[in-house]
């Protein structure tokens, strides 16, 4: 198993520009989210999706899309990006959302907006 | 949102010693969860708590959820230099993670 890939790893964009994080997990799990860290914070939900065909807002949505159309992919979409979004994100999936479903997370992509 | 406070922020500490880290919360959480992250890499969990009162042990790492179930505390005993890194607290609700701000553990040879 890969466990849950990231691509690409590094990224910089000009402010205005869009892109698509792509964010993959081969462990058929149901859950699968998206979290930004910035400097000195921790991590903090953007989007998740507890299945294909079903996504919702987490913490700090704005300025970013995602869609869930099969169960491996999990895409995540600035559609303009800006300065304020120069981050690391990172992708998670777990089997469910009950307890004992572990979050397992990928390497991270690190974005930088100019 | 959800606010986690985690203290202390950074930590420097001779190999060896005992490191104690605790995390807050001005809401309830069902389980509580620490992570430690590495540089350049994704959080990896370490131990998670499901029971308000609940003492668990891996290794040498000893954690427990509050009985308010608003805070969780971290010990790590012994350290040794691969425990460098950053460690996260977490509450969980509904699948989600809500995270503290980290602490950042240098361990001096």
């Amino acid at each position: 198993n890969a466990g849950v890939t990231q691509t690409p790893k590094f990224q910089v964009l000009k402010t205005g520009q869009s892109m698509t994080l792509q964010c993959a997990q081969d462990m058929n799990h149901e859950y699968m989210s998206w979290y930004r860290q910035d400097p000195g914070m921790g991590l903090r939900l953007i989007h998740y999706s507890v299945g294909a065909g079903i996504t919702d807002q987490g913490e700090v949505p704005n300025g970013y899309n995602v869609s869930r159309s099969t169960t491996e992919d999990f895409p995540l979409r600035l559609l303009s990006a800006a300065p304020s979004q120069t981050s690391v994100y990172f992708c998670a999936s777990s089997p469910g959302t009950g307890y004992y479903n572990e979050q397992f997370f990928g390497p991270g992509t690190r974005l930088t907006v100019l | 949102g959800q606010q986690l406070n985690q203290s202390p922020q950074s930590m420097f500490i001779q190999e060896g010693e005992d490191v104690s880290m605790n995390c807050t919360s001005s809401s309830i959480f069902n389980t509580w969860l620490w992570y430690k992250q590495d540089p350049g890499e994704g959080p990896v969990l370490l131990i998670a708590l499901y029971k308000a009162g609940e003492l668990t042990s891996n290794g040498r790492l000893t954690a427990q959820f509050g009985i308010t179930r608003k805070d969780s505390f971290l010990n790590i005993s012994a350290s040794i230099p691969s425990d460098v890194g950053i460690y996260f607290c977490a509450g969980q609700l509904r699948g989600n993670l809500f995270f503290g701000t980290g602490t950042r553990l240098t361990v001096i040879p």
